[in-house]
């Protein structure tokens, strides 16, 4: 499975967009690419795929580049509720979840 | 519809010990997985289930730590003997299978060895 890479933290102000990067430069044509997120004290909570097209529900976005080398996850109007830990995995199917250090996220008032 | 549940939500026993932690799957999930995780770090796999079956237990220390799922519904991860290292947090997961690999997480149990 790709590797991936993500800045270790990130502010944002509440009510402002937040928008977590993702780098997977070695992803494979099969694999694609979920965000996880891990409030403190809770286990981690699915938040959106996608393979190739941007893709959005209740909770995100997620924008993938046209390479496919990067993506962007985006909360669209971040709360205090929003403060986790942010995990970007690429995964093919049958492949299992692979969890990298993650993105802090700090929503501030 | 209730979520992944797992008991108990904390744990502190002496080093030696034996331990065992339970989890309850989303009510139609055949697929069960239990990770560790460190403080400060992501979750690891440990082991796998598709229903009954353990497809990949290939993470799980066999010296110390055994799982079973035995009629493809709840499972139990124990741990014996403990040993101060192991002191993290043991989350069990679930998804519904057949290609879908969206995951639930339960709350996780903390384990602290002493």
């Amino acid at each position: 499975d790709a590797k991936t890479t993500q800045p270790p933290s990130m502010d944002c102000a509440e009510g402002r967009a937040a928008n977590l990067p993702c780098n997977h430069s070695t992803i494979s044509g099969n694999e694609y690419v979920y965000w996880y997120r891990q409030i403190h004290s809770q286990g981690p909570q699915y938040i959106i795929h996608g393979l190739k097209n941007n893709e959005t529900n209740e909770m995100a976005s997620l924008i993938i580049t046209e390479d496919r080398k990067s993506s962007t996850l985006i909360l669209p109007h971040a709360t205090l509720r929003d403060t986790a830990v942010y995990y970007c995995i690429v995964i093919n199917q049958g492949g299992k979840l692979i969890f990298g250090q993650g993105t802090e996220l700090s929503v501030k008032p | 519809e209730a979520g992944v549940v797992q008991s108990p939500r904390y744990k502190i026993i002496e080093k030696k010990q034996p331990v065992a932690f339970w989890c309850n799957p989303i009510s139609g999930h055949n697929t069960l997985y239990w990770y560790l995780q460190n403080l400060g770090q992501g979750p690891e796999l440990l082991i796998r289930y598709e229903n009954e079956e353990a497809v990949d237990d290939s993470q799980l220390p066999k010296d110390r730590f055994s799982a079973e799922r035995l009629k493809g519904v709840d499972s139990t991860l124990k741990i014996q003997p403990a040993e101060l290292g192991d002191s993290a947090v043991y989350l069990c997961a679930s998804s519904p299978g057949g290609g879908d690999y969206e995951q639930y997480f339960g709350p996780g149990t903390r384990l602290t060895v002493t």
